[in-house]
């Protein structure tokens, strides 16, 4: 079952912060965070691992609550260039075992408008 | 280092043919994933190889195959195509693909278009 993303559209002025929710009826292993612009291949952002830390560099972090099985994208002071779609690819290995191998399974994506 | 290339980038069938897209990984990375892109069903997994063994398959039907070669590059096909199989196809590469905290890299994927 796939994740669920909210939310599915936000449309920011320059400097603005908004939030991504990503979230799994499934134990997560790891949570992935890519953005597409149109036309273009997924770029990764980061990975945010069971039992890990906080991750972000500048104006981008993410965190991963295990216990509601969540992740959340903090993007602060927006700009242009981050417009695109922002999805979240979740890996649910472990629990009862085995592996996933190559898989994620993605989020339907949330639409970020950056407006001047 | 040269990303995850694909090719072709556009490609235009009619039903009931048949199409192969190509994957070569970045240079070191062994596993390759499939992925279909579309506006309804958003990103969904087709299958993954490794040393030339497919060891995941999503669920699609059997008219999706893939394969690899001993130079990792990877091949998939879709035999007797439909409408509904309009898409984009991605692929992925990673090293092992064996650990969630591998990073999958993408490439600009293939515009395939049953009419």
């Amino acid at each position: 079952q796939q994740p669920v993303q909210s939310p599915q559209a936000v449309i920011l002025r320059e400097g603005e912060d908004a939030v991504i929710n990503c979230s799994s009826s499934k134990a997560l292993y790891s949570v992935h965070w890519y953005r597409q612009k149109h036309g273009e291949a997924p770029v990764f952002l980061m990975i945010l691992l069971k039992g890990g830390e906080q991750k972000g560099h500048e104006k981008i972090s993410a965190s991963f609550n295990e216990k509601k099985q969540q992740s959340s994208l903090y993007l602060t002071a927006s700009q242009l260039s981050y417009s695109g779609t922002y999805f979240c690819g979740t890996d649910h290995r472990g629990g009862a075992g085995g592996t996933s191998y190559g898989k994620l399974t993605f989020g339907q994506g949330t639409i970020l408008t950056v407006h001047p | 280092k040269a990303g995850v290339t694909q090719t072709p980038r556009y490609l235009i069938k009619t039903r009931g043919q048949q199409v192969t897209l190509s994957c070569s990984p970045i240079s070191g990375h062994r596993s390759v994933s499939w992925y279909q892109q579309t506006p309804g069903q958003g990103l969904q997994f087709l299958f993954e190889y490794f040393s030339e063994t497919q060891r995941n398959k999503g669920n699609f039907p059997g008219r999706f195959s893939g394969r690899q070669f001993s130079n990792s590059r990877s091949e998939m096909n879709v035999s007797t195509l439909e409408l509904g199989d309009s898409a984009l196809y991605l692929c992925a590469s990673s090293r092992t693909g064996q650990r969630g905290s591998e990073t999958q890299y993408f490439g600009p994927g293939t515009r395939l278009l049953v009419l």
